[in-house]
């Protein structure tokens, strides 16, 4: 069975800071792993996904994850925060059928001007 | 392109009351489709999802119920609503798109049961 663990439901960075959102992930079968972003009253939006090609992947509005097969993380990182980067951060994996996807907590990140 | 629609954005339902969610997606076909449940502070909860016409597997047992009528069209229901049903309702869809699929949602109904 797969399933995500995201550690820190709230993140509070400095703008210009590096943003560093964790997620640790349980798969018995190569995972693929999703981090999607949610903005108050909003669906969720895909930022990016990693599907066993290259272990950096990097997605929309500057944000990068690493696949680390070894340490069973897929963590969320941008060098640089930006006040629009303030919304909720959830991590997710597929089983391989690709019939369901199993959410992480939610990790809610605060940029302090 | 693929668009998803749920309607209504919001809603405030007394308990007791009935409930009908709707949500429908454009411009792609034998969609899986996907109800979450987001309640306030937590994380997505799966309530159903469907592979196909009238293929529903459920993921929580509870007084809610799901319908797949046509191929793009998915709505949830209630016959009576509890309080603890309030939350934030996001339907989504997904294709396999090669080895993998990757999840689409809509812009979510906020419901609030009084």
């Amino acid at each position: 069975a797969q399933s995500v663990t995201q550690l820190g439901s709230h993140v509070s960075v400095s703008e210009g800071a590096l943003v560093l959102l964790r997620c640790n992930y349980s798969s018995s079968v190569p995972p693929y792993l999703f981090w999607y972003v949610q903005y108050p009253n909003q669906g969720l939006q895909l930022l990016l996904k990693y599907t066993s090609a290259a272990t950096l992947v990097k997605g929309i509005n500057g944000f990068e994850a690493e696949f680390k097969k070894s340490e069973t993380s897929f963590h969320l990182t941008k060098p640089s925060a930006h006040m629009s980067d303030a919304a909720e951060y959830f991590c997710a994996v597929s089983d391989q059928q690709g019939n369901q996807f199993y959410f992480g907590t939610g990790t809610s990140l605060t940029v302090i001007p | 392109s693929q668009t998803i629609h749920q309607w209504p954005a919001t809603l405030v339902q007394p308990v007791g009351s009935p409930l009908s969610l709707e949500c429908t997606v454009e411009g792609t076909s034998n969609p899986n489709l996907y109800w979450y449940r987001q309640a306030a502070g937590r994380g997505l909860q799966l309530l159903f999802y469907s592979v196909g016409i009238g293929q529903i597997s459920s993921e929580v047992p509870q007084n809610l119920s799901a319908s797949r009528p046509q191929d793009r069209q998915f709505i949830l229901s209630s016959k009576k609503l509890l309080l603890s049903d309030s939350g934030f309702y996001l339907c989504a869809w997904s294709v396999l798109t090669g080895a993998w699929n990757e999840q689409f949602f809509g812009p979510g109904t906020r419901l609030t049961v009084l």
